[in-house]
């Protein structure tokens, strides 16, 4: 199992661009997740998915969009990219509700 | 009142050392615990799990107090390889979106 993957490893955006940070899990976990951690901050939740077709807000979800269309893939959307987004953006995953999550490799992204 | 708080080292201590690690959370509600463990930009690996009745893996004890809403991680004879942040999560079961994070606690293991 190769567990949960992110792509890109690195990404440096302009203001004002949109890009797509794919998430994937081959684990057949329900629940998703994504998070992003700064310094001082720890980490936060943007969104967050129980099923396929369901998705829900976390802590800090303005800029943001998801999707799943699929169990495997839970892609987080920047609509246009601001400074205040620079940040490293990781994936996660879970078997339930009361347990673990898994957490992909991140995604440091770069906003000038 | 922070959800979930911890020490904010760092905590400096020699090899073989043993180190304890504390955190308090708020939510009486909070249904499971976890340690775990971040490598320096890398993404945060589970540690172990903090059972109601404690629990041990090798070297690493994690012990629960709900009443006063506690958790703890004990490490013994510390190696060079646990330098790392250790971080304390609850979860307060209602659904993926209730994982609460603490900052994190430094670790530097020295020779």
């Amino acid at each position: 199992n190769a567990g949960v993957t992110q792509t890109p490893k690195f990404q440096v955006l302009k203001t004002g661009q949109s890009m797509t940070l794919q998430c994937a899990q081959d684990m057949n976990h329900e629940y998703m997740s994504w998070y992003r951690q700064d310094p001082g901050m720890g980490l936060r939740l943007i969104h967050y998915s129980v099923g396929a077709g369901i998705t829900d807000q976390g802590e800090v979800p303005n800029g943001y969009n998801v999707s799943r269309s699929t169990t495997e893939d839970f892609p987080l959307r920047l609509l246009s990219a601001a400074p205040s987004q620079t940040s490293v953006y990781f994936c996660a995953s879970s078997p339930g509700t009361f347990y673990e999550q898994y957490f992909g490799p991140g995604t440091r992204l770069t906003v000038t | 009142r922070k959800e979930v708080e911890q020490d904010p080292g760092p905590f400096n201590v020699p090899e073989g050392a043993t180190v304890a690690f504390n955190c308090t959370y708020s939510n009486s509600a909070s249904q499971s615990f976890f340690w775990y463990r971040q490598d320096c930009r890398k993404e945060p690996k589970l540690l172990m799990s903090v059972y109601s009745s404690g629990n041990e893996d090798g070297r690493f004890t994690a012990q629960l107090n709900r009443a006063s809403q506690y958790i703890s991680l004990l490490i013994r004879d510390s190696k060079l390889s646990d330098s790392a942040t250790y971080l304390c999560v609850v979860n307060i079961g209602v659904g993926q979106g209730n994982l609460i994070f603490g900052k994190g606690t430094k670790l530097s293991v020295k020779p």
